[in-house]
Parts: C-alpha cells; sequence; structure tokens
C-alpha cells in the first residue's frame, strides 16, 4: 500500500524543547511539503523539498528546520525559536507530472 | 501571487438536502484549482481538480464543481448530502506556471444533521 505515514500521532513537548516530526512516502514522489494548520486559518506551508538534497523555505519557516537526504523522507523540526509551537502539522508530496498534492494523516503538536 | 477566499466558515444543512460550499480565488496568471476534505484528526484527502477542459469537474462521493473564470470562482456542490458528508471542506489554488505553491482557503466546515 503506497501512501505517506506521519508519526506519532500526537506529540507532547514541553517549551524551550527541539521536536523533530517524521514523514515518510512510498509513492515515489520527487515533491514533498510541510504544512502547519491552525483553527480557522486554513494550511499554511513551511518548507518544501523538489528533490533529494534541497529544499526551501515556505511563507512561514522562522523556528522551523527540515532535511532531505533521502526521497522518502522529510522530517521537520520545531526549535525552541518557534514562538506559538502548538498545533496540527501535515506533511505531503506530489509526483513529477501530477498535479495533485498527497497528504499524511497529520501530527498534533502541544506543547506547553 | 494568489489568494483563496471561502465565504463561509460553516454551513450546516439537513440530511438529503443540496448544498452548495463557495470558493471565490484571484490570481494573475491561469490556475489549477483543487478541492480537499478533512474529516476531524486526518490528513486531506483530493475531491476534485480543475487543470483546463471542461469546467464542470466530477469528483469523488457525488461532489462536482464549476469554474467559472469571468467571476474567478470554483464551487462545490452535491445534490444530496449525507450524514457522513460532515467534515472540512478546502479550497486550494495554484498558479499554473513554472512552480507555483498550493494556496489554500480557510476552509468550511459542513456540518449535516439527520
Amino acid at each position: 500500500d503506497g501512501g505517506i505515514t506521519q508519526s506519532p500521532k500526537y506529540l507532547f513537548r514541553k517549551e524551550g524543547q527541539n521536536v523533530t516530526l517524521s514523514c515518510e512516502q512510498n509513492l515515489n514522489h520527487d515533491a514533498m511539503y510541510w504544512y502547519r494548520q491552525d483553527p480557522g486559518q486554513g494550511l499554511r506551508l513551511i518548507y518544501y523539498s523538489q528533490i533529494v538534497n534541497d529544499f526551501q523555505k515556505g511563507d512561514i519557516a522562522e523556528g522551523y528546520s527540515v532535511s532531505r537526504e533521502k526521497k522518502e523522507s522529510f522530517p521537520l523540526t520545531v526549535t525552541s525559536a518557534q514562538k506559538n509551537p502548538t498545533a496540527f502539522y501535515l506533511c505531503a508530496s506530489r509526483g513529477q507530472g501530477f498535479y495533485e498534492q498527497y497528504f499524511g494523516p497529520g501530527t498534533r503538536l502541544t506543547v506547553t | 501571487a494568489q489568494s483563496v477566499t471561502q465565504l463561509d466558515s460553516q454551513v450546516p444543512v439537513f440530511e438529503e438536502a443540496p448544498v452548495e460550499l463557495r470558493c471565490n480565488y484571484s490570481s494573475s496568471v491561469s490556475v489549477y484549482l483543487f478541492w480537499y476534505v478533512q474529516y476531524p484528526n486526518q490528513g486531506l484527502q483530493l475531491l476534485l481538480k480543475y487543470l483546463s477542459g471542461s469546467t464542470l469537474v466530477k469528483g469523488i462521493n457525488g461532489f462536482e464543481a464549476e469554474f467559472n473564470k469571468s467571476q474567478t470562482s470554483f464551487h462545490l456542490r452535491k445534490p444530496s448530502v449525507h450524514i457522513s458528508d460532515t467534515a472540512e471542506y478546502f479550497c486550494a489554488v495554484e498558479g499554473n506556471t513554472g512552480f507555483q505553491k498550493l494556496v489554500f482557503g480557510t476552509g468550511t466546515r459542513l456540518l449535516v444533521s439527520p
């Protein structure tokens, strides 16, 4: 079964700690994306990567970092510099020649 | 750059009634348009997309949408809703030249009651 997996489903951290969210896909897609979702605000793009070893900042990259060492994996680190990290985080991918993005199930991060 | 406006944050409707969820966009270039559905605490699933050609697009679960270039709209419709259609619906737009970001609206919550 092809798809995108995100783990864990729920994540709790104390303020001041860095935390890494996992995103893995077995769809052989080149492009991968990270979005943040807050109530009433839709989805906002954090980072995206079109090929391995390359990634670009999205609209709200401050306080986040990513890596793309493998085609299948695009982990997101939420650093202590992110002022308001509590949110629902969604990973997506898109295959070359396709127009739609495929989404993972999401990770809900709560920082207290 | 593109932007999307979903005019209704919440739409209540009775089961088996028709529904329309409104979406307007702005863009200086031609666009691709999408509707996604999100069930609680889940990811987004593509309902349908408009790339080119026929302006009436049919998607999954009995949904359809009509692209209206003059009114810059892409409204989503279903002739008869089910309880299981209760979810959040997102309209999204992407420019069709070069690499463009997918821009989402703020979502419309569809509440179907018996």
